[in-house]
């Protein structure tokens, strides 16, 4: 297993640019989600799915668009890209439950933009 | 909405020191987790806690939840050079969405060898 893939691993945007962050999982995990890290902010929720077809809103979701067609892919989309979105991105995806909550999570994208 | 904090944000040990986190939710939690993130890695599970007052070990390390299920900690015995990183604690809320989990902002541990 591949586990959870991310592509690119590094960007460079001008302010104004759009861009799709791609996941992809092949552990056929029903909850995706990205997250964004700054320094000393930590982990910080953008959107999740709870499955293909489901998607909603965390915790900084301005600017950001996602959506699920399959169970495996989960990109993530910066329509109009602004200096304030530089960090670096992270996919994640579990199992639903209690017992199996645990987040695997993606090498990460590391996003600048000027 | 729920919050999650973690103390302190950074602390630098000699080798063999002994080194804690904290870990505080405003609201009760269902569970927390325990991440470690290795500098320029991602976030790797280390254990999860569901039960109040539940306490697992794992070699050098000590996980404890609270009773009242709203605060956790992570003890580190006789630290190593390969314990760096950033450890984050992670609860989802009882009471609220079954699936977002709020992170606390990490604790930075750095090793003097």
């Amino acid at each position: 297993n591949a586990g959870v893939t991310q592509t690119p691993k590094f960007q460079v945007l001008k302010t104004g640019q759009s861009m799709t962050l791609q996941c992809a999982q092949d552990m056929n995990h029903e909850y995706m989600s990205w997250y964004r890290q700054d320094p000393g902010m930590g982990l910080r929720l953008i959107h999740y799915s709870v499955g293909a077809g489901i998607t909603d809103q965390g915790e900084v979701p301005n600017g950001y668009n996602v959506s699920r067609s399959t169970t495996e892919d989960f990109p993530l989309r910066l329509l109009s890209a602004a200096p304030s979105q530089t960090s670096v991105y992270f996919c994640a995806s579990s199992f639903p439950g209690l017992a199996t909550d645990t987040q695997y999570f993606g090498p990460g994208t590391r996003l600048t933009v000027l | 909405g729920q919050q999650v904090m973690q103390i302190p944000q950074y602390q630098h040990v000699q080798e063999g020191e002994d080194f804690t986190t904290y870990c505080n939710s405003s609201t009760t939690l269902s569970n927390i987790q325990w991440y470690k993130q290795r500098p320029g890695g991602h976030p790797v599970f280390l254990i999860q806690l569901v039960k109040s007052g539940e306490v697992k070990k794992q070699k050098r390390l000590t996980f404890q939840f609270g009773e009242a299920k709203k605060n956790s900690s992570l003890h580190i015995t006789a630290t190593q050079t390969t314990d760096v990183g950033t450890y984050f604690c992670a609860g989802r809320d009882s009471g609220g969405s079954n699936y977002k989990l709020t992170f606390g902002k990490g604790t930075l541990l750095t090793v003097n060898p």
